[in-house]
């Protein structure tokens, strides 16, 4: 079973402020990593699916980056809105059975 | 076009009765996934069909739990009997293959009393 892990677990931010989280995964036998929001009682939305080192991929004011070598990606959002709140989650893609595993996701506030 | 559909939103059952989910993925989705998701915690894989090949299904209890996915497409999973702590929710999400995003339902709720 994978380890994916995400920090930090919950995040509350002011309106307009910018923030950013992590996913971290192992980097062996990596496959690609998947970016979802969820927003409560709605169904996980995928956001970004990368698969190279070092990838870049931007939606609006969401980015993400995608470093393979070390197992890590980060999630930004730049001015953040209420609307943003959600719960974020990753998912690592990786390994003969090519199962995507899930963290925990990181729950996002974003404060009026 | 639609998305996965799942059925039904919520259940609340007693403990040992059985209890079935159904999840009828995106047309042309070769790959379905259930997913169990607690309070707090990101969803949990049980079990992952390639069409109607169950290709991963390491996680999902057998004493208890059992799926299919008869003709590829639609697929159930169902537990008997229901414990306490079957209480989630249940996720199913499809993708064209393995390797693309996956696009999820909207989950069924149960609660076991």
């Amino acid at each position: 079973i994978l380890n994916v892990e995400q920090s930090p677990q919950s995040l509350h931010v002011q309106e307009g402020d910018s923030t950013n989280f992590t996913c971290s995964f192992p980097s062996s036998n990596f496959y690609a990593l998947h970016w979802y929001r969820w927003e409560t009682a709605k169904s996980p939305e995928a956001l970004f699916v990368m698969t190279l080192n070092g990838d870049e991929k931007k939606k609006g004011r969401i980015s993400a980056t995608l470093n393979t070598k070390e197992g890590y990606s980060y999630l930004y959002i730049k001015g953040s809105q209420p609307e943003d709140s959600a719960t974020y989650l990753c998912a690592c893609l990786s390994g003969s059975a090519r199962q995507l595993t899930f963290g925990s996701g990181t729950q996002l506030t974003v404060l009026p | 076009e639609a998305g996965v559909v799942q059925s039904p939103r919520y259940k609340i059952i007693e403990k040992k009765q059985p209890v079935a989910f159904w999840c009828n993925p995106i047309s042309g989705h070769n790959t379905l996934y259930w997913y169990l998701q607690n309070l707090g915690q990101g969803p949990e894989l049980l079990i992952r069909y390639e069409n109607e090949e169950a290709v991963d299904d390491s996680q999902l209890p057998k004493d208890r739990f059992s799926a299919e996915r008869l003709k590829g497409v639609d697929s159930t999973l169902k537990i008997q009997p229901a414990e306490l702590g079957d209480s989630a929710v249940y996720l199913c999400a499809s993708s064209f293959t393995e390797n693309t995003e996956a696009f999820f339902g909207q989950g069924t709720r149960l609660t076991v009393v």
